[in-house]
């Protein structure tokens, strides 16, 4: 069946560092993903998506990167800040996107001071 | 105006009691969602309106039951809920341009 995880919960970065969250995915036919971020006490917040016809999209300090080959994708933040502490989330929209999001694991990225 | 907005923050609810969780945006969104999110895990999905109408209840105990009055609002009625229950309750919603969905700040239910 189609799931989406993470490989690593917790990821703890220098602040000014660059981040890398990494997400697997099994579902071949998943041809959009996006990336959320959850801060504590928060909804999640929308931070870039991907259509499966790129490997690359940019955002501020954010890049999005998807390698359909090895069903993988990964979120890199630039010179992360203390303001990017939270949780990350990969989702992938089922069935076209009206049937909601599955989301992956998630990965709590920790600043560094 | 993108904004998702749930009431209340927080509820603390006996077993016994029936209390709703309330919903609402007015992006023009005909898409509406529950999520349940358990502490440390991801938000599972829960029911999705689509244009007012159920169209998926992810074998969610009756327990739970949803109401979209009108295109703004979702309500959730709780009643006779189990202690396992609690959790971060969001809702979100979302247009037709794009997949993107928009998350409320979330409802944070105790079941005592």
């Amino acid at each position: 069946g189609e799931s989406v995880g993470l490989h690593l919960p917790t990821l703890s970065v220098q602040e000014g560092d660059n981040s890398i969250i990494n997400c697997a995915y099994s579902n071949s036919a998943s041809d959009y993903f996006i990336w959320y971020k959850q801060e504590s006490g928060k909804g999640p917040q929308f931070i870039i998506d991907i259509r499966s016809n790129m490997d690359k999209r940019q955002g501020q300090r954010v890049t999005v990167l998807l390698n359909k080959t090895v069903k993988h994708l990964s979120l890199q933040i630039a010179a992360t800040q203390p303001g990017d502490s939270a949780v990350y989330f990969c989702a992938d929209p089922q069935r076209g996107g009206a049937d909601g999001l599955t989301f992956g694991k998630g990965t709590h990225l920790i600043i560094q001071p | 105006d993108t904004e998702v907005t749930q009431t209340p923050k927080h509820l603390v609810m006996g077993m016994t009691n029936k209390k709703s969780l309330k919903c609402e945006q007015h992006m023009g969104h005909r898409a509406m969602y529950w999520y349940k999110q358990k502490a440390k895990k991801p938000p599972e999905l829960m029911f999705v309106y689509s244009y007012e109408k159920l169209s998926i209840n992810e074998s969610v105990p009756s327990r739970f039951s949803p109401e979209c009055p009108n295109s703004s609002l979702l309500n959730l009625h709780l009643h006779a809920l189990q202690p396992e229950d609690s959790a971060l309750y969001l809702c979100a919603s979302r247009g037709t341009a794009s997949y993107e969905q928009y998350f409320g700040p979330g409802t944070r239910l105790t079941v005592t």
